[in-house]
């Protein structure tokens, strides 16, 4: 299995620019995580899907971000406008279960809005 | 509020010594709880995790945790660390999603 794999590995765009980070889970994992890592506030949830379905998305910062998940194989998280406070190493992650067996990360997406 | 907390931000320790990594958490009753480990520019790899049962869990890379109910702990360890396991270390937990704790950066000595 390859993993999930996250796109692109690195993006650096201008403020005010869309951003959108794609994630492809492990086949067969039914819960899908997006987390935002920072310095300053570590591994911050911003959402979560189970069965394709977005469960808890309290941890989205405001309206400029949004996250769809269209089918079992795919999920996006968008940001838009962008903003250089939104600079964040963003990760994916999906598992089995919505926690049992621990989570499998992707290797993350280094945004850069400058 | 739910949490996790690590108290140790960075710790250095010499190649062949023993490991302690500390983590606390802070839920209402307890929730399965993990560790995880992330080398630069890497995602996270799952160490151990601990649901029910036996409170010593092994994990990969000869590491072990102890789930300490009394002192709503789980710390981490290993007894003679490899250059290469330094990195940064997570402790997670949770019950329908995992918050992270804010992570303890490894440094080894040769």
């Amino acid at each position: 299995d390859a993993g999930v794999i996250q796109s692109p590995r690195h993006e650096v765009t201008e403020m005010g620019q869309e951003v959108t980070l794609r994630c492809k889970p492990i086949s067969g994992h039914n819960s899908l995580f997006w987390y935002r890592q920072t310095m300053m506030r570590g591994l911050e949830l911003l959402i979560y899907f189970n069965n394709n379905v977005p469960i808890d998305d309290s941890g989205m910062p405001e309206d400029r971000f949004s996250a769809k998940m269209p089918n079992a194989s795919f999920s996006t998280l968008k940001i838009q406008p962008s903003e250089p406070r939104d600079s964040a190493v963003y990760f994916c992650a999906s598992s089995l279960e919505v926690v049992d067996y621990g989570y499998t990360f992707g290797s993350g997406t280094r945004l850069t809005v400058v | 509020a739910q949490s996790v907390t690590q108290p140790d931000i960075h710790i250095t320790v010499s190649e062949g010594a023993s490991l302690e990594l500390r983590c606390n958490y802070s839920y209402g009753a307890t929730p399965y709880l993990f560790w995880y480990v992330q080398s630069p520019g890497q995602g996270l790899q799952l160490l151990l995790k601990y649901f029910s049962g036996d409170t010593l869990v092994q994990g990969i890379k000869g590491f072990e945790a102890e789930f300490k109910r009394s002192q709503s702990s789980f710390n981490l360890r290993k007894p003679s660390v490899h250059w290469s396991d330094a990195a940064e270390y997570f402790c997670a937990g949770g019950y329908n999603k995992l918050i992270f704790g804010a992570g303890t950066r490894l440094a080894v000595h040769p």
